[in-house]
């Protein structure tokens, strides 16, 4: 199946700085979601967006969905270690109960 | 809050037997899926159900079944499991929109 594109792949930061990522689409979604998955673990949504150009927050996380409805963006703000993990964009289609993952970003925070 | 408990968090089993593998969600959700999830491939669709009785296959459906026979539960059956279904296994529940995760079953076949 379809994968969405997820960038970058991996961040290395340190503790208290910002954090930006963003998920890319061929095709326009109706729903964009924002995981979060520590190992060994289960994903754990942590935002999700409904209309094009919204723009929602959940503590220091912030998630945009795109004007073009094909892309999203998260941000986190003053990272901090337990933030350390996974992060998963998915997209849905309207009508459609399935999702579209996308490749993942994986945070590491630099003591 | 949303809640979905797999039966087992890891699990070990040999080539040729059947493992079931349970799910049950507490949110009275109308859809649970069954992904499988391995390392450079992502997420992927194995089964969905959204209602009772009812199943869809999803992306790589071969050598899986699946059953719902109550609307909170529903079960992943390898008929004949082989080394190649060692994976993690997510279970998920959901309305139109969004998806919950339950913790995973670490499964490995020898």
């Amino acid at each position: 199946g379809q994968q969405l594109n997820q960038s970058p792949q991996s961040m290395f930061i340190q503790e208290g700085e910002d954090v930006s990522m963003n998920c890319t689409s061929s095709s326009i979604f109706n729903t964009w979601l924002w995981y979060k998955q520590e190992p060994g673990e289960g994903p754990v949504l942590l935002i999700a967006l409904y209309k094009a150009g919204e723009l929602t927050s959940n503590g220091r996380l912030t998630a945009q969905f795109g004007i073009t409805r094909k892309d999203s963006f998260l941000n986190i703000s003053a990272s901090i270690p337990s933030d350390v993990g996974i992060y998963f964009c998915a997209g849905q289609d309207f009508g459609n109960e399935k999702l579209t993952f996308g490749t993942g970003t994986r945070l590491t925070i630099i003591p | 809050d949303v809640k979905v408990t797999q039966s087992s968090r890891y699990l070990v089993k040999r080539t040729g037997e059947k493992v079931f593998l349970e799910c049950v969600q507490d949110m009275d959700h109308e859809n649970m899926f069954w992904y499988r999830q391995d390392p450079g491939l992502g997420l992927r669709l194995i089964y969905f159900s959204y209602d009772v009785k009812m199943k869809e296959k999803g992306d790589i459906p071969e050598g899986y079944s699946v059953s719902r026979e109550k609307k909170e539960r529903f079960s992943l059956i390898l008929e004949s499991a082989s080394t190649n279904q060692t994976s993690m296994y997510l279970c998920a529940s959901g309305i139109v929109g969004e998806q919950y995760f339950g913790p995973g079953t670490r499964l490995t076949v020898t």
